[in-house]
């Protein structure tokens, strides 16, 4: 059973910059894996984020970006504001099922 | 704008079934994947389901083969999950999402969700 690793909580000062993670522990997380970003606030559906490990929606804010690190998808956000605060999830496709993984999810402070 | 309405959630007693739909608006839906997640209230987001553009190809998360069925109707822009043998542990708020380019570009709107209480 494939597992999708977030940290369960971050704290960032408003103005900070703060990297989330999110690991497979099928191994390196690699850009055959699509990951995908989401942020959810309460009462909402999530909102897309990242898609392909680095691209962004018209509608992402320029302070957050995605990456590949270390063998992880790293979600970072630079200048954190206070409506940045809320849940974010990473997402990974496994073409060999096929089959989509949800990370936990890293609950964000600022 | 491309939106998403989902539809048919409620509280259903164990061992029922129901459908839900996700009508969309905005865009070519023959074009596009689509897809089911839900959530637990309070949890995390679940992949449950996707289906392709034409509806040949379908996939399911493990923890719903053979219960859940996912369709569409692209002559009416509606996606389906028929849900059977409804369990405690199918209760939760369930999302629909489009895809744009997929895996690449994937579950790039949701809709609102509806719920389902078992």
């Amino acid at each position: 059973q494939t597992v999708v690793t977030q940290e369960p909580s971050l704290t960032v000062s408003p103005g900070g910059t703060v990297t989330l993670t999110c690991a497979s522990s099928a191994g390196a997380v690699t850009s055959d894996y699509y990951p995908h970003w989401f942020q959810q606030k309460p009462g909402q559906p999530p909102r897309a984020l990242i898609y392909s490990a680095s691209k962004k929606h018209s509608w992402t804010p320029a302070r957050f970006s995605g990456s590949l690190l270390g063998g992880k998808a790293a979600l970072t956000l630079s200048g954190a504001q206070p409506e940045d605060e809320a849940d974010y999830y990473c997402l990974l496709y496994y073409n060999s099922a096929p089959i989509w993984l949800f990370g936990g999810g890293t609950k964000l402070t600022v | 704008e491309v939106q998403l309405l989902e539809s048919g959630g409620g509280l259903v007693q164990p061992g029922k079934s129901l459908r839900l739909s996700c009508t969309a608006s905005g865009l070519t839906f023959i074009n596009h994947a689509m897809s089911w997640v839900r959530q637990v209230p309070g949890k995390g987001l679940e992949w449950v389901s996707t289906i392709s553009g034409r509806g040949g190809s379908t996939d399911y998360a493990d923890s719903v083969k053979g219960r859940f069925t996912v369709s569409r109707d692209n002559s009416k822009n509606t996606l389906f999950l028929q849900i059977t043998d409804l369990r405690a542990g199918d209760t939760a708020i369930y999302f629909c999402a489009t895809t744009f380019s997929y895996p690449v570009e994937s579950f790039v709107v949701w809709g609102q969700g509806t719920t389902v209480a078992v």
